[in-house]
């Protein structure tokens, strides 16, 4: 069954900090994974896109990785500011690269 | 350039009603895509739509749910009968012509049955 896990669910940490945040996936054959965030009440807003021949991709503060051998992303987040707080999701698409797969998500919490 | 948009934000409805849900996509986007998130799960896949086609509609329930994309006008997703399990944030997302091009996302419709 094709899924996406993320890891932890949830994340508070102090403005100006870094953080990670986990992604793994069993979505096969894999065509893309991409980080979304989402703030409360919004629609997602794409942050990277990466395919499997991608190991890392820059955004800003935001920097996402890709291992599609062992099937893991990860988001690195750079001196957090307080407009960080937000969900962030990782999407991965399969042979029908049009039918995104999320995971629920890792709410983050900057604070001051 | 505006980006995807959705009516109505919010809205409530009373079991049996029906739930119609508007998204114009953004300018120059013919690829329509409709996700439903329930609380605190991921979103889910519903149906893609190319103007006047359905292209897959494989996550869209088989019953009292239907999406159209006319010629002219936003797409809509109707629930009819709507019962309290259709209580969700309904995203719609549009793409320029490519189906694999990032997905732009609208703020949602957050459906409340009663």
């Amino acid at each position: 069954k094709n899924q996406v896990e993320q890891s932890p669910q949830s994340l508070i940490i102090l403005e100006g900090k870094n953080c990670t945040l986990q992604c793994n996936y069993t979505v096969s054959p894999f065509s893309n994974l991409r980080w979304y965030k989402q703030d409360t009440g919004r629609g997602p807003v794409s942050l990277t896109i990466m395919t499997f021949s991608e190991n890392t991709k820059s955004n800003g503060r935001y920097t996402a990785t890709l291992d599609a051998d062992t099937k893991q992303s990860s988001l690195h987040i750079t001196a957090s500011q307080l407009s960080d707080s937000a969900s962030y999701i990782c999407v991965v698409s399969g042979d029908s690269s049009y039918k995104l797969i999320f995971g629920s998500g890792t709410r983050l919490l900057v604070r001051p | 350039n505006a980006g995807v948009m959705q009516n109505p934000r919010h809205l409530v409805r009373r079991r049996g009603q029906e739930a119609r849900l508007r998204c114009s996509p953004m300018k120059g986007h013919s690829h329509v895509y409709w996700y439903r998130q329930l609380p605190e799960e991921g979103l889910k896949f519903m149906v893609y739509l190319q103007k006047e086609n359905i292209i897959d509609e494989s996550g869209m329930p088989k019953e009292r749910f239907s999406a159209e994309f006319p010629k002219e006008g936003p797409s809509i997703l109707r629930i009819q009968q709507v019962v309290r399990g259709d209580s969700a944030a309904y995203f719609c997302a549009s793409s320029p012509g490519q189906p694999s091009a990032t997905q732009y996302f609208g703020p949602g419709t957050r459906l409340l049955v009663l």
